[in-house]
């Protein structure tokens, strides 16, 4: 069974641009979370989607949004880049929300 | 607001050694805990879940063991080899439902020296 794939791997942007990440989750699993990881803050929550729902989300502002399709897959979007939003985006999926996997992620650097 | 700390933030190691790992919530509202690794630059590999009614869960050398009344868990490596070198970290799922959002805490870097 595949895993979870996150596309692009690697981005590079400037200051101001916005981004759209990838992600597609297992095959049959209908919820997938996406987290940002820093070296200061760690892996800190962005928001879940559900059946297409946002079902949670954390405590970012609203430059970051997501969108999940029918067939599961999501994307997330980050508008006006900061320096700041330069992180390991990592997605996961689960069946239910319970015990998730992990992609491998893809690192976003805003120059 | 549910906080997640792992004591220690790094630990080194002589191959063999067994060792343990910490982790502490602040909130026993937890609907489940999970234990992951995570390799420099790549993304996380679950090692254990363990739900909120369960004491404890193995696979191979690996044992977590939960205690939510105390807010504690732990992770058991056994024969640790070089190969485990990484790092270690513990979510937990709050509250009643099991929603996708994992707190997470710091992380533990383990190094296992030939």
């Amino acid at each position: 069974k595949a895993g979870v794939t996150q596309t692009p791997r690697y981005l590079i942007k400037t200051r101001g641009q916005q981004v759209t990440l990838s992600c597609s989750p297992i095959s049959g699993h209908r919820s997938v979370s996406w987290y940002q990881q820093t070296p200061g803050q760690g892996l800190q929550f962005l928001f879940e989607y559900f059946s297409e729902t946002q079902r949670n989300k954390g405590n970012f502002p609203g430059r970051f949004s997501g969108r999940q399709f029918s067939n599961s897959r999501s994307e997330m979007n980050v508008s006006t880049l900061e320096l700041g939003d330069s992180a390991l985006y990592l997605c996961a999926s689960s069946r239910t929300g319970a015990e998730q996997y992990f992609g491998p992620g893809t690192r976003l650097t805003v120059t | 607001k549910q906080e997640v700390t792992q004591i220690p933030a790094a630990l080194s190691v002589p191959e063999g050694e067994n060792l343990v790992l910490n982790c502490s919530f602040t909130d026993s509202a937890i609907y489940n805990l999970q234990w992951f690794r995570q390799d420099p630059g790549k993304g996380l590999t679950s090692l254990l879940l363990i739900q909120s009614s369960q004491r404890e869960q193995t696979s191979g050398r690996l044992n977590a063991s939960l205690d939510k009344s105390s807010g504690r868990s732990t992770l058991y490596i056994a024969a640790s080899q070089p190969g485990d070198s990484a790092t270690y970290l513990c979510a937990v799922h709050q509250g009643s439902s099991n929603t996708g959002k994992l707190i997470f805490g710091q992380g533990t870097t383990l190094q296992v020296k030939p």
